[in-house]
């Protein structure tokens, strides 16, 4: 178990749809990172939060947003769903901002299945 | 944009045997990590290698970074069926406070007992 924990474990919903993702952190860690799994992309990065404000981006798509709210909970929001969106969705946490000794703990994930 | 590329993409090998895993770029990465993830669950980490050059063992597990921190190799030595699982070699980069993690997209390997 890495204290990370995300909800929900699964969801079902249709294109054109929107849902929320949750993510709690480990006790004591400030960054969140959100990660997006398919099998054709792999594993890649979104977003990053640290403290309450957005620390770096990756391959976010415009119709994805997140935030970290002050007790450091984090919400990821995925709008106007397509079919290719359907994926395994990561939330990790480390202590610090990001650096190459900064941990980063996965939580097991949200399976999120568009029809 | 920064790519990864992992070989071989997927492994099945007998319990005793030894392996090799490959994760290459043609970027230079701050860090190279290796992660193991099972099904129905996150990525653990279980190495950084900093310096290029730099080797680190875990047991039977044996990490490498290359000497221009473009490429590394994870060797298991004697595998075991709980080795079981996707690996995965993620590359740091920062710009600033912009710090990233490109994953490679995995090695799945299967020890067969």
């Amino acid at each position: 178990d890495s204290g990370v924990t995300q909800t929900p474990k699964h969801l079902i919903t249709a294109t054109g749809q929107r849902v929320t993702l949750r993510c709690s952190p480990r006790s004591g860690d400030l960054s969140v990172y959100w990660y997006q799994q398919s099998l054709d992309q792999g594993l890649q990065f979104l977003i990053q939060y640290y403290n309450g404000e957005e620390r770096a981006k990756g391959n976010i798509l415009e119709r994805f947003s997140a935030q970290q709210f002050p007790d450091l909970h984090s919400e990821l929001n995925l709008s106007s769903l397509e079919l290719g969106d359907s994926a395994l969705y990561f939330c990790a946490s480390s202590a610090g901002g990001g650096y190459d000794t900064d941990t980063q703990y996965f939580g097991p994930g949200t399976r999120l299945t568009v029809l | 944009t920064q790519l990864l590329e992992q070989s071989p993409q997927f492994l099945s090998i007998q319990e005793g045997e030894n392996l090799t895993v490959y994760c290459n770029s043609s970027s230079v990465f701050s860090s190279l990590q290796w992660y193991r993830q099972e099904p129905g669950e996150g990525p653990v980490l279980l190495v950084t290698v900093v310096t290029g050059g730099e080797v680190k063992k875990l047991k039977r597990l044996t990490f490498q970074f290359g000497d221009a921190r473009k490429d590394s190799s994870l060797h298991i030595t004697a595998a075991q069926p709980g080795d079981t699982g996707l690996y995965l070699c993620a590359g740091a980069s920062s710009g600033g406070s912009n710090y990233k993690l490109t994953f490679g997209k995995g090695t799945l390997l299967t020890v067969n007992p």
